[in-house]
């Protein structure tokens, strides 16, 4: 298996445009997190879906974050516009179930750089 | 609220040296406890799991205690190599998702 697969790994954008964040997760398994992790924050979870289902978006910072799962193979998180202040690395990780003691596997993350 | 706290500064060690990192958290009984290896430009690495009802578990050259009474997780490597260098990362079971501290840098010296 590839593992949790991101795209694009590396993000440079301007202030104010759109940036579309996109994983593949884990064949086979049911549960997704996107997460952002910075210096200052560590590693903060943002949704999570289970059975393509967002369960959880409390950690979505503002309305510009938005996220789907259309499919159990593919989701995206979208920041419109962007700020400076969403840089950061962000990670998706997929669990094989809903079982929170479930090992999380995380995919390299895309590191987002907003100028 | 829920709080977890992994010691911030950077964990200097001689390498073949045993190397102890923390993990504090308070406001919780979580049932069970992760640890992750994160390296840089890379997302965590799942390393060990240790549930509320075991004090210690080991694979290979790890080792993690939970202590449920002091609220507290300690992770160990044993004969420490510079390849075990990396930021390690604590995780508590939350109510459908992990909590995360973090992380602590350790660095191994040769």
């Amino acid at each position: 298996d590839a593992g949790v697969i991101q795209s694009p790994r590396h993000e440079v954008t301007e202030m104010g445009q759109e940036v579309t964040l996109r994983c593949k997760p884990i064949s086979g398994h049911n549960s997704l997190f996107w997460y952002r992790q910075t210096m200052m924050r560590g590693l903060e979870l943002l949704i999570y879906f289970n059975n393509n289902v967002p369960i959880d978006d409390s950690g979505m910072p503002e309305d510009r974050f938005s996220a789907k799962m259309p499919n159990a193979s593919f989701s995206t998180l979208k920041i419109q516009p962007s700020e400076p202040r969403d840089s950061a690395v962000y990670f998706c990780a997929s669990r094989p179930t809903t079982g929170v003691q479930e090992t999380q596997y995380f995919g390299p993350g895309t590191r987002l750089l907003v100028l | 609220s829920q709080k977890i706290e992994q010691n911030s500064e950077a964990l200097n060690i001689q390498e073949g040296k045993t190397a102890t990192l923390t993990c504090n958290y308070t406001n919780y009984s979580p049932a069970y406890l992760q640890w992750y290896r994160q390296d840089p430009g890379r997302g965590p690495v799942f390393l060990l799991l240790i549930r509320e009802n075991e004090k210690e578990k080991r694979k290979e050259r790890l080792k993690v205690t939970f202590d449920t009474t002091l609220k507290q997780s300690l992770f160990h490597i044993t004969a420490s190599q510079p390849a075990d260098s990396a930021t390690y990362l604590c995780a508590l079971e939350g109510n459908y998702q992990l909590i995360w501290g973090a992380g602590t840098k350790l660095i191994i010296k040769p």
